[in-house]
């Protein structure tokens, strides 16, 4: 059983293309975090949300707590995006985390 | 400030031996982790503290042993390493249960 469902799991695009990754969630949560793994593997925060949108330069996250989904977009995308893209959210009861598996975005010039 | 830093970045081991993978952070954290990264998965936790001398097991805590003496370091223990523990680990840290984790740069294990 996942509590967190990514899709898709892959991406290719072009330079220059809007992008959108999807996330679902089953359990009660107090945040969901957006993480960016570059192929060195090292994991970096981009968003923390309870509510409603953050925009970081080209990038946007959304989140809707009643449909419990959230999205990560990335506008006029560049290969330097190209990266594993996780979901992961605090479940409201306790201090632990759970992640989705990653969508992977491979973006070509 | 060096955040979160881990060492080794890389291991092999054979089956039976024991190792100690460091984990330091200097943002005086409060809350530390321990998460195993696997082909196919999401990460998982294995242990977790929320302060100096409080430690508590995650999701797959068999087969790993923590303690917290001080808030900066957070060491995990692999007492008896078996190839199912052939993993890249990643240790993270945040202020308080509200705040952002940040993630050190990993420890790729290999367990023979």
């Amino acid at each position: 059983k996942n509590e967190v469902e990514q899709s898709p799991q892959n991406l290719t695009a072009q330079e220059g293309e809007f992008i959108t990754i999807n996330c679902s969630y089953s359990v009660g949560i107090s945040a969901l975090h957006w993480l960016q793994q570059h192929p060195g593997g090292g994991i970096v925060s981009l968003f923390m949300l309870s509510s409603g949108k953050k925009k970081h330069g080209r990038l946007i996250a959304t989140i809707n707590i009643q449909e419990k989904h959230s999205s990560l977009h990335i506008t006029a995308s560049h290969p330097r995006d190209s990266a594993v893209y996780i979901c992961a959210v605090r479940i409201r009861t306790g201090n632990q985390f759970y992640f989705g598996t990653g969508t992977s975005l491979t973006v070509i010039p | 400030n060096a955040g979160v830093t881990q060492t080794p970045k890389f291991q092999v081991l054979k089956t039976g031996q024991s190792m100690t993978l460091q984990c330091a952070q200097d943002m005086n954290h409060e809350y530390m982790s321990w998460y195993r990264q696997d082909p196919g998965m999401g990460l998982r936790l294995i242990h977790y503290s929320v302060g100096a001398g409080i430690t508590d097991q995650g999701e797959v805590p068999n087969g790993y042993n923590v303690s917290r003496s001080t808030t900066e370091d957070f060491p995990l223990r692999l007492l008896s390493a078996a190839p199912s523990q052939t993993s890249v680990y990643f240790c993270a840290s945040r202020r308080s249960a509200y705040n952002e984790q940040f993630f050190g740069p990993g420890t790729r294990l290999t367990v023979l």
